[in-house]
């Protein structure tokens, strides 16, 4: 089984500056990466994903991440954050079991933008 | 497209009752994964099922049990609540596609149970 490790657990920044949420898996076998985003009272939403090709993904508000094959990372990355994107994010890893797919979660990083 | 929609959203029992939790899926999705979240735990797989059936099981005693339905939609059971249960139960479907090993998971909003 796969286990994913996000090192901080809370992050603070200030408005416009940069950040970088860590996140580390088990195994380097073949696998799928994801971040999410997680609103208050609200479900994950998918905010970029690692499936195979260019190891730099990138959302569609700013944040990117780099596939690491070797340190087995997968960090988060944005250069300016907003209080918008204030909330907490969840990186996870889906390997294949069985029939299907298992998705392993990081306990989450806390990310809260001070203006 | 209608978004994964649980229900109830907030729920509160008693040590020792039984819940019963539903999520409706996307339209189409044939996949439907179930997760607990509690802080410093984060997301703990629970079980997925496809078309009806149980594919794959997390490490949860068997006080948590699940079904799917023919359209889809999937419950959730847990019985002989305990405090430790109290936890955002989150919803997961997928559009299983024929070819691929992968797919992506759709989110619901998720019931918040408390056991007091």
């Amino acid at each position: 089984a796969q286990s994913v490790t996000q090192l901080d657990s809370q992050v603070p920044v200030f408005e416009e500056a940069p950040v970088e949420l860590r996140c580390n898996y088990s195994s380097s076998v073949s696998v799928y990466l994801f971040w999410y985003v997680q609103y208050p009272n609200q479900g994950l939403q998918l905010l970029l994903k690692y499936l195979s090709g260019s190891t730099l993904v990138k959302s569609i508000n700013g944040f990117e991440a780099e596939f690491n094959k070797s340190q087995t990372s997968f960090h988060l990355r944005k250069p300016s954050v907003h209080i918008s994107d204030t909330a907490e994010y969840f990186c996870a890893v889906s390997d294949r079991v069985g029939t299907g797919n298992q998705f392993y979660f990081g306990t989450g990083t806390s990310l809260t933008v001070i203006p | 497209k209608a978004g994964v929609t649980q229900t109830p959203r907030y729920l509160i029992k008693t040590r020792g009752q039984q819940v019963t939790l539903s999520c409706s899926p996307i339209s189409g999705h044939r996949s439907v994964s179930w997760y607990q979240q509690t802080p410093g735990q984060g997301l703990q797989f629970l079980f997925e099922y496809f078309s009806e059936t149980q594919r794959n099981k997390g490490n949860f005693p068997g006080r948590f049990s699940g079904r799917q339905f023919s359209n889809s939609r999937s419950e959730m059971n847990v019985s002989t609540l305990e405090l430790g249960d109290s936890a955002l139960y989150l919803c997961a479907s997928s559009l299983v596609m024929w070819g691929t090993d992968y797919y992506e998971q759709y989110f619901g909003p998720g019931t918040r149970l408390t056991v007091t």
